[in-house]
């Protein structure tokens, strides 16, 4: 089955630096990639995500890029705040199918943490 | 309505306790999901529901045990829970069951088994 690979597991910033995320995936079949944003105690919110079709997406301040030979795919965000500092998780779908459903996998997660 | 609702938001049961946990969407989709997810870990796929029908069990015991009775509703029956499965249940929907729909997630309910 699918393998989605997540680093690193904590990233520590001052406010105002970029982040990086990095995943990578190991079936060539996965299509779609989201990410999630996870802050303590709430839900998973989609934050951005990025379809096999196109190579980089960005919305304001937050922006995925996807190679799809070398199967990885990253997350950026520029300028960061205080605000940004939760859990990331990114994951992969298209690969693993079963009951009729398209099962995502998801990475290991990212915590972030943005100084003030 | 463009969000997933939970309830109860924070449940406490005995190991002898029937419980139930409930979701619901009216965004119209038509796959809804059960995820169980430990403290800093990923959501851990448990059950998949499309048109209303179980399409994926991932060999979850049977002490948990999905419901959907309509296409907006899915609920989680809880039997005989053992202390490890003490977790955030997320409810998540799409809406259909292709692998470029987004899945939309629920606040969930923190679940303590004593």
């Amino acid at each position: 089955g699918e393998n989605v690979e997540q680093h690193p597991s904590t990233l520590s910033v001052q406010e105002g630096d970029s982040a990086v995320i990095k995943c990578t995936y190991s079936d060539s079949a996965s299509n779609y990639f989201p990410w999630y944003k996870q802050e303590l105690g709430k839900r998973p919110q989609l934050i951005i995500d990025i379809r096999s079709n196109v190579g980089e997406k960005k919305d304001q301040r937050i922006a995925v890029t996807l190679n799809k030979t070398a199967k990885h795919f990253s997350l950026h965000i520029t300028e960061t705040q205080p605000e940004d500092s939760a859990v990331y998780f990114c994951a992969a779908r298209g690969a693993s199918f079963s009951g009729g459903s398209y099962i995502p996998t998801f990475g290991r997660g990212t915590s972030l943490i943005v100084h003030p | 309505d463009t969000e997933v609702t939970q309830t109860p938001k924070h449940l406490v049961m005995g190991m002898t306790n029937k419980k139930s946990l409930k979701c619901e969407q009216h965004m119209g989709h038509r796959a809804m999901y059960w995820y169980k997810q430990k403290a800093k870990k990923p959501p851990e796929l448990m059950f998949v529901y499309s048109y209303e029908k179980l399409s994926i069990n991932e060999s979850v015991p049977s002490r948990f045990s999905p419901e959907c009775p309509n296409s907006s509703l899915l609920n989680l029956h809880l039997h005989a829970l053992q202390p490890e499965d003490s977790a955030l249940y997320l409810c998540a929907s799409s809406l259909g069951q292709g692998s470029s729909y987004e899945q939309y997630f629920g606040p969930g309910t923190r679940l303590t088994v004593t």
